[in-house]
Order: structure tokens, then C-alpha cells, then sequence
């Protein structure tokens, strides 16, 4: 069964700290994305990624970063975590940006405290 | 940002009736329109990637018609089961291929 794996269902973490959040793909999909969720306002793009190294900004990528230093590997990066990043974050890949189906995660709850 | 529009947002349907909503896109530049199934306490799911103006996909009980020259897709349900609780989303890829997803239709079945 092919996977999209999030190393953390929840997470608590304090205001400033920087956070890292992985997600692993089996299926080797060229693009991975991470989207976060919030009440009302839908799934919003904060990065992707077509390749090992490259990245683009999605809608919202400001006090975010992501690292892919591995086809399988995207990970997502608070630099100084704040309470307005508190959210359910999304992570999906999929073998294109528009004819195939994204695979998603199931998902890290964060809370900034 | 392109707007993907969903309708309604919420909808509470008895068990055993049929059921359908709408996810309206931009027209122009179309490439694929998405629907997924979002139960509570999982990931979303892919049901559908529709490609070709009057394409009509099937998956047991849920089906999906598009429209691309009017920019709107349908999704039906027929004889609503508990476990179609949840939220259905669409998503349209923009002019940079990057998928917009709508806010999603919230489908409470009703014993």
C-alpha cells in the first residue's frame, strides 16, 4: 500500500523555537507539497516541490522554509515558530502537479504555545 | 489566486436519499479538476482527476460529471450510506500548476 508518512501526529511546541516537520513518500513521486488546513479557510499551499533539491512557493510561505535533499524526504521548517502557525498541516505528493491525484499525509496537528 | 467555489458548505442528508454538490472553477486554462473524500481523523483521499469536458466517473455509489466550457462539476452520491460522512473537496490546478483546493462541502448523513 503506498504511503505518504508524517513523523508527528501532534505537536506542541513553544513560541520561537524552530520546528521541523518530515514527511516520507514510498511511491517515488517527483512532486511533494505542504498545505496546512485552518478552519474556514480551506487547504492553503505553502511550498512544493517538483525535484530533489528544488522548491517553489506556494500561496503562504512567509516564516516557512522546506528542505529536499532526498526524492522521498520533504521536510517543512519553522524558523521561529509563532502562535499564528498553530494549525493541521498537510503533507501530499503525487507523480504530477495536475493530471494525477495528490496522496496525502495524515497530517501533524501543531499548537505554538 | 483563482477562486474554486464549492456549494453548499454544509449539507445534512437522511440516510438512503441521493445527494449532489457543485464545485465551480475558472473556465480558461482548464487541465484537470479533483475531487477528494475527507473523513474526520484521516487524510484526504483522491476519488477523481477529470480531464475531458462531459467526462462522467464512477465509484460505486459516487459519481461525478464536468463541465469545463461553463467551468462546473457536479458529484452525486446515490442512497447516502454513514460512512459518506465527510468533507468533499475539489481542486483546480492555476496557470502555474499549482492546485487551488475549494473550501470543501461538509456531508453529515443522518441515521
Amino acid at each position: 500500500d503506498v504511503k505518504v508518512t508524517q513523523s508527528s501526529r501532534y505537536l506542541v511546541k513553544r513560541t520561537g523555537e524552530k520546528v521541523f516537520l518530515e514527511c516520507v513518500q514510498d511511491m517515488d513521486h517527483e512532486n511533494m507539497f505542504w498545505y496546512r488546513q485552518d478552519p474556514g479557510l480551506g487547504l492553503r499551499l505553502i511550498y512544493f516541490s517538483y525535484d530533489v533539491k528544488m522548491k517553489e512557493k506556494g500561496d503562504i510561505p512567509e516564516g516557512y522554509s522546506v528542505s529536499r535533499e532526498k526524492k522521498e524526504r520533504f521536510s517543512l521548517i519553522l524558523e521561529s515558530a509563532s502562535t499564528n502557525q498553530t494549525s493541521m498541516y498537510l503533507c501530499a505528493s503525487s507523480p504530477s502537479r495536475t493530471i494525477y491525484g495528490y496522496t496525502f499525509g495524515s497530517g501533524t496537528r501543531l499548537t505554538v504555545v | 489566486i483563482l477562486n474554486v467555489e464549492q456549494s453548499p458548505q454544509s449539507l445534512h442528508v437522511q440516510e438512503g436519499d441521493s445527494t449532489n454538490f457543485t464545485c465551480s472553477f475558472p473556465s480558461s486554462n482548464f487541465y484537470a479538476l479533483h475531487w477528494y473524500r475527507w473523513e474526520t481523523a484521516k487524510s484526504p483521499e483522491a476519488l477523481f482527476v477529470m480531464t475531458l469536458n462531459g467526462d462522467e466517473k464512477k465509484k460505486g455509489r459516487i459519481s461525478a460529471t464536468l463541465n469545463t466550457k461553463e467551468g462546473y462539476s457536479y458529484l452525486y452520491i446515490k442512497g447516502s450510506q454513514p460512512e459518506d460522512s465527510a468533507t468533499y473537496l475539489c481542486a483546480f490546478p492555476n496557470r502555474d500548476d499549482k492546485i487551488i483546493f475549494g473550501k470543501g462541502t461538509r456531508l453529515h448523513i443522518l441515521p
